[in-house]
């Protein structure tokens, strides 16, 4: 009954390697994202797509691509991996729309790159 | 989005009250506060959120001051389950969060 879930929960995996990492929701919620938290800890927002339509792409490079096949799922795809691409990937979803309740995180996807 | 103030770190004893202060002195008039806390290895997990008057629901109360400048999220009776760190966001302008903006939150530790 888990309400966000990612998978995999961890990654390693070597430069030059090519990744996805899974996210779905079981909330009905029209609104999905990705966030990535890196070393220091800072919680930064990558994308996000709202039934199925992107709507925030932030500075990302381009070796990052988010799917959403349906408004419950969104994942997202990395090429060419570098050292630098290892951070706790989060994905989340809320409601848009009227008075915002806030963002349902899933547990992470912790990515290693070596 | 406004950016907001926090303290680094915080401690508490067990049982008693936990006050978490939050400055947000740039935050428009229709910016909402909100409270989110990140237990070790979690995701964050959503407390509440206000945008002038008090809140409270099962898990904290939310003191907005009048002039919206700062706020206190206060958890009445802390246990050690609630060290987590704390994060005061302020945006989502018209309930639209879609990209509220994250600092680096308050590292509270309840002690026993």
């Amino acid at each position: 009954d888990t309400a966000v879930s990612q998978t995999p929960k961890y990654l390693v995996t070597q430069m030059g390697n090519d990744k996805s990492i899974k996210c779905e929701q079981n909330l009905g919620h029209d609104t999905m994202y990705w966030y990535k938290q890196d070393s220091k800890k800072f919680l930064k927002i990558m994308f996000s797509y709202n039934n199925k339509e992107l709507i925030i792409n932030e500075t990302v490079p381009n070796r990052f691509s988010p799917k959403s096949p349906d408004k419950a799922h969104l994942n997202l795809h990395i090429n060419s991996l570098e050292l630098g691409d290892s951070a706790v990937y989060f994905c989340a979803s809320s409601q848009s729309g009227g008075v915002g309740y806030g963002y349902t995180f899933g547990s992470g996807t912790r990515l290693t790159v070596v | 989005d406004a950016k907001t103030t926090q303290p680094t770190s915080m401690d508490c004893a067990e049982g008693r009250a936990a006050n978490l202060p939050c400055n947000h002195s740039t935050i428009s008039g229709n910016e909402y506060v909100y409270w989110y806390r990140q237990i070790h290895s979690q995701g964050p997990q959503y407390i509440i959120h206000g945008l002038k008057n008090n809140e409270t629901n099962e898990m904290a109360s939310l003191i907005i001051t009048e002039d919206r400048k700062s706020s206190t999220l206060i958890l009445p009776h802390a246990t050690l389950r609630d060290t987590a760190v704390y994060y005061c966001i302020a945006g989502g302008v018209g309930g639209n969060n879609r990209k509220l903006i994250w600092g680096l939150g308050t590292s509270l530790a309840v002690n026993p």
